[in-house]
């Protein structure tokens, strides 16, 4: 039972290049979400899928998509990268009827 | 917009000493806050309070909610170097169970 996996861990792009952040779990949950994390701005929702096949916006989503593949699967992607979104990226799912969100190891992105 | 404030941004303490963490929450329908600690990487779950008034207990972490206040603490009694970290707080309003956190707590426990 791995919980929640992402990859890549590390990744450092040049601007406007473009990339897809995966994420999957194993817990059979149907909520699923994006944060990113910069120092001293705690947690920001940038997208959110209550279950498969819809996604929603959350506090920050300009300039990233995301597609919920299947129930395990939700990934975040970067069109056109820029330094502002240089950052580390963090997915969560969550148990049906709790509140208690359960997180990825996270992905440390640089943009040049 | 909900919105999450937590006291200090910041903290140093020698290990031994008690500390108290504090968070305030303006969340519409409020229904839940939870506490998460972040070592060097993923947050993990301490603590979720939805009731006023009755503490929460896991060995040396304990935590009360305070609705009236619109406010939660967390305290570390006896603390150890294992305990520094970010503490985060986060609350849930409304029926869609999104989180809005606050900006984190970074205890810095001295040997």
């Amino acid at each position: 039972n791995a919980g929640v996996t992402q990859t890549p861990k590390f990744q450092v792009l040049k601007t406007g290049q473009s990339m897809t952040l995966q994420c999957a779990q194993d817990m059979n949950h149907n909520s699923m979400y994006w944060y990113r994390q910069d120092p001293g701005m705690g947690l920001r929702l940038i997208y959110y899928s209550a279950s498969e096949g819809t996604t929603d916006k959350g506090e920050v989503p300009n300039g990233y998509n995301v597609s919920r593949l299947n129930k395990r699967e939700f990934s975040l992607r970067l069109e056109s990268a820029a330094p502002s979104q240089t950052s580390v990226y963090f997915c969560a799912s969550r148990r049906d009827n709790s509140y208690e969100q359960y997180f990825g190891p996270g992905t440390r992105l640089t943009v040049t | 917009e909900d919105k999450v404030v937590q006291s200090p941004l910041s903290l140093v303490v020698h290990e031994g000493d008690t500390v108290t963490l504090n968070c305030s929450y303006e969340v519409t329908n409020f229904r839940s806050l939870l506490w998460y600690k972040q070592e060097k990487k993923a947050p993990t779950f301490l603590f979720m309070l939805t009731s006023s008034g009755i503490e929460k207990k896991s060995g040396r972490l304990s935590s009360i909610l305070d609705k009236k206040e619109l406010s939660s603490i967390l305290n570390i009694t006896a603390t150890q170097t294992g305990d520094s970290a970010i503490y985060l707080c986060a609350a849930s309003g409304g029926s869609n169970y999104k989180l809005t956190f606050g900006k984190g707590t970074l205890l810095t426990v001295n040997p």
